[in-house]
């Protein structure tokens, strides 16, 4: 079975750190490009980062820039997400996606950025 | 950056309508176009991805199309299990932005 697993969430401070985890399995996760996506209480999907399979690529919402880094274990088939210097706003449900993938003529695949498998997410709380 | 945006932002409809939601790209995505929809306190579950490609066990009366900047997700004959919110996606070029969503419930 497909799925990846969050954990790492918690409650933190302003100004703190956490480092959130994502643990693949049922797939080859080294092909797949890989992403964060959080949301808010009461509110809607906010993509925050994404990572090629390789890990050579990575890109980022500008709402998180410079504050979060994601990156990747292939040999752990393990998707993390560092959030350093946290606010308020940052409060979420934090879910790992696995990108979708196109077969192509041949033997060719091209790997997108749609999500076609979520986990149940990891919850961050930030708070004094 | 591309913005999407989504319209309506909620509706009402009976069980058997026809439902359309809209979704436009402040620049051309090609069809790099996605679907989700998200029950209430569930996970999104991903229904249509190249703005009309139906994925695996979503049933039918789901469609998609679209091209360019603007595109329609179809619901053929709403249903009581259709409630939920749906969020159409950008994943053309970083960021991957989501539509703010469009909440679909039963009159």
């Amino acid at each position: 079975e497909v799925q990846v697993v969050e954990s790492g969430g918690g409650l933190v401070q302003p100004g703190g750190s956490l480092r959130l985890s994502c643990a693949a399995s049922g797939f080859t996760f080294s092909s797949y490009v890989m992403s964060w996506v959080r949301q808010a209480p009461g509110k809607g999907l906010e993509w925050v980062s994404g990572v090629t399979g390789s890990g050579d690529s990575t890109s980022y919402a500008d709402s998180v820039k410079g504050r979060f880094t994601i990156s990747r274990d292939n040999s752990k088939n393990t998707l993390y997400l560092q959030v350093n210097s946290l606010r308020a706003e940052d409060t979420a449900v934090y879910y790992c996606a696995k990108g979708g993938m196109v077969r192509g003529v041949g033997l060719n695949y091209y790997y997108y950025y749609y999500m076609d498998v979520w986990g149940k997410g990891t919850t961050v709380t930030v708070s004094s | 950056d591309i913005q999407m945006t989504q319209s309506p932002s909620s509706l009402s409809a009976s069980v058997g309508d026809r439902v359309t939601i809209t979704c436009r790209a402040s620049q051309g995505i090609s069809n790099y176009l996605a679907w989700y929809q998200q029950k209430p306190g569930k996970v999104p579950k991903l229904l249509i991805s190249a703005a009309s490609t139906l994925q695996s066990g979503v049933p039918s009366r789901f469609s998609g199309s679209g091209s360019g900047t603007d595109f329609t997700l179809t619901i053929s004959s709403l249903q009581p299990e259709d409630v939920a919110t749906y969020y159409c996606q950008n994943y053309k070029s970083a960021p991957f932005t989501f539509g703010p969503g469009t909440k679909v419930d039963i009159k």
